[in-house]
C-alpha cells in the first residue's frame, strides 16, 4: 500500500546550519507529494508541494525534489533560523483516492 | 481562499462522557473533509474522511463516529470516551480535484481525565 518513512527526530542544530530531512515514499500510482510544517499548538501548514517526478517544491528557503528514480521527496534549507524551530510532515496525496499518507513527523530545533 | 474553523479550540472531558467536535468549513464547496488524531509526540492518524453529505469512511475502527450533516460541516462524536482518545484533533479539506492539497484547521485540544 502506500506509504511515507521520514527520518526520526528530534533534529538539532545551530542557527544557519544545513538543513536535509529525509522522506521516503511508497506508492502504487502517481501521487503528489507535500511538506507541512506545524508549530506548536497548531494545526498543520502547507510548506511546499510537487506533482510530478522531477518538479521541485520550494517556499521560505526551503526546497524539495520529486525523485521518482530513488522515491524520495528531502526538505532541505541551506540556512535555518531560530524561527524555523518546529515539526515537519512529509505526506503524499492520491487524488484518484481522495487520500493522502502522512510521515511520523520530524521535529526541528534551532539553537541560536 | 478557503477557511476551516474547529470549536472547541480545547477541551477536558471525564472518562465515560460523550463528545461532539465541530468543524465548518468556508470559502469552498463540496470538499472532501478529513478529521485526524496526533498523540502527544505522535504524527497524523486518519481516522474518516467524506467526500460529500452524509458519504462518510471510516479508517479505524474505534468508539469514534463522523457525521457530514451539510456540506460544510464535519462533525466527531463519541458516546463515551476514553482515556485513549486524548489528543490534538485536526480537521482538513481537500478540493477534489488535480490540485492534489490538503488545508488543515487550527485543531481542538481534548484532554480526558
Amino acid at each position: 500500500g502506500d506509504s511515507v518513512t521520514q527520518m526520526e527526530g528530534p533534529v538539532t542544530l545551530s542557527e544557519e546550519a544545513f538543513l536535509t530531512i529525509n522522506c521516503t515514499y511508497t506508492a502504487t500510482g502517481y501521487p503528489s507529494l507535500f511538506w507541512y510544517v506545524q508549530y506548536p499548538g497548531e494545526g498543520l501548514q502547507l510548506l511546499l508541494k510537487a506533482t510530478k517526478a522531477d518538479d521541485k517544491g520550494s517556499n521560505k528557503g526551503f526546497e524539495a525534489t520529486y525523485r521518482k528514480e530513488t522515491t524520495s521527496f528531502h526538505l532541505e534549507k541551506g540556512s535555518v533560523q531560530v524561527s524555523d524551530s518546529a515539526v515537519y510532515f512529509c505526506a503524499l496525496g492520491v487524488y484518484n483516492f481522495n487520500k493522502f499518507y502522512f510521515g511520523s513527523g520530524t521535529k526541528l530545533n534551532v539553537k541560536p | 481562499s478557503q477557511t476551516i474553523h474547529q470549536w472547541p479550540a480545547t477541551l477536558v472531558q471525564p472518562v465515560g462522557s460523550p463528545l461532539s467536535l465541530e468543524c465548518t468549513v468556508e470559502g469552498t464547496s463540496n470538499p472532501n473533509l478529513y478529521w485526524y488524531r496526533q498523540a502527544a509526540g505522535r504524527g497524523l492518524q486518519l481516522l474518516f474522511y467524506s467526500i460529500g453529505i452524509d458519504q462518510i469512511s471510516s479508517e479505524v475502527p474505534q468508539n469514534l463516529s463522523a457525521s457530514r450533516p451539510q456540506d460544510r460541516q464535519f462533525i466527531l462524536s463519541s458516546k463515551k470516551l476514553l482515556l485513549s482518545d486524548s489528543g490534538f484533533y485536526l480537521c482538513a479539506l481537500s478540493k477534489g480535484d488535480d490540485t492534489d492539497t490538503q488545508y488543515f484547521g487550527p485543531g481542538t485540544r481534548l484532554t480526558v481525565l
